[in-house]
């Protein structure tokens, strides 16, 4: 079966426009997470969706905000961009929240880059 | 704090065995995990070991872990050009509200033939 799939691959914006990314779990799958990853800073948790219901959330200012579809899709969204957004932002999905202790299938990301 | 802890970079030689070491921060973390990451490839979830296992072994893979120091540790046996990439120590925070993945920064292996 086909595996998360984010979309755009790569992105380019400037500062003060907003951007929204997308992720499409696996089939089948309900939970959707969301980390920032940078050099300096790692991998950082964002968000955590499961039945189109925010489940956990991490320490990220309010310009950084998400949501989940009845079919699992999920988006992210940040607005008013600063040159510090830029990272690769990654989506993760499993069947369950609890599954997502032993198992995580993770996208390979949208480079966000602002200018 | 929240940081996990790993070496940057670890260069082996081909065949040779790698150990990727880690130092986590919540001793009531449930569930620790070492995740790989090729480039343009996204994570890949390698093994895990839970909380009140002290050894996990997996081909050639084998998670130690030591929940009094905090220390996790991966070692890769065999080790071969293809197992070149960054590898990811995280922990997992307890149920409830702040349940969560703590990422580390990464250990980049490089494998010389």
């Amino acid at each position: 079966k086909a595996g998360v799939t984010q979309t755009p691959r790569y992105l380019i914006k400037t500062r003060g426009q907003q951007v929204t990314l997308s992720c499409s779990p696996i089939s089948g799958h309900r939970s959707v997470s969301w980390y920032q990853q940078t050099p300096g800073q790692g991998l950082q948790f964002l968000f955590e969706y499961f039945s189109e219901t925010q489940r956990n959330k991490g320490n990220f200012p309010g310009r950084f905000s998400g949501r989940q579809f009845s079919n699992s899709r999920s988006e992210m969204n940040v607005s008013t961009l600063e040159l510090g957004d830029s990272a690769l932002y990654l989506c993760a999905s499993s069947s369950s929240l609890t599954a997502f202790n032993t198992e995580a299938f993770f996208g390979q990301g949208t480079r966000l880059t602002v200018v | 704090g929240e940081d996990v802890e790993q070496s940057l970079f670890l260069s082996v030689r081909e065949g040779d065995s790698s150990v990727i070491n880690c130092t986590y921060t919540d001793s009531s973390s449930t569930y620790l995990y070492w995740y790989k990451q090729e480039p343009g490839a996204g994570l890949q979830l390698l093994t895990y070991i839970f909380s009140n296992m002290d050894m996990k072994q997996d081909q050639r893979l084998t998670v130690l872990l030591n929940k009094k120091d905090k220390h996790l540790s991966l070692r890769i046996a065999d080790t071969q050009t293809g197992d070149s990439a960054i590898y990811f120590c995280a922990e997992r925070k307890p149920a409830g509200n702040n349940r969560k993945l703590i990422w580390g920064l990464g250990t980049s292996l490089a494998v010389n033939p």
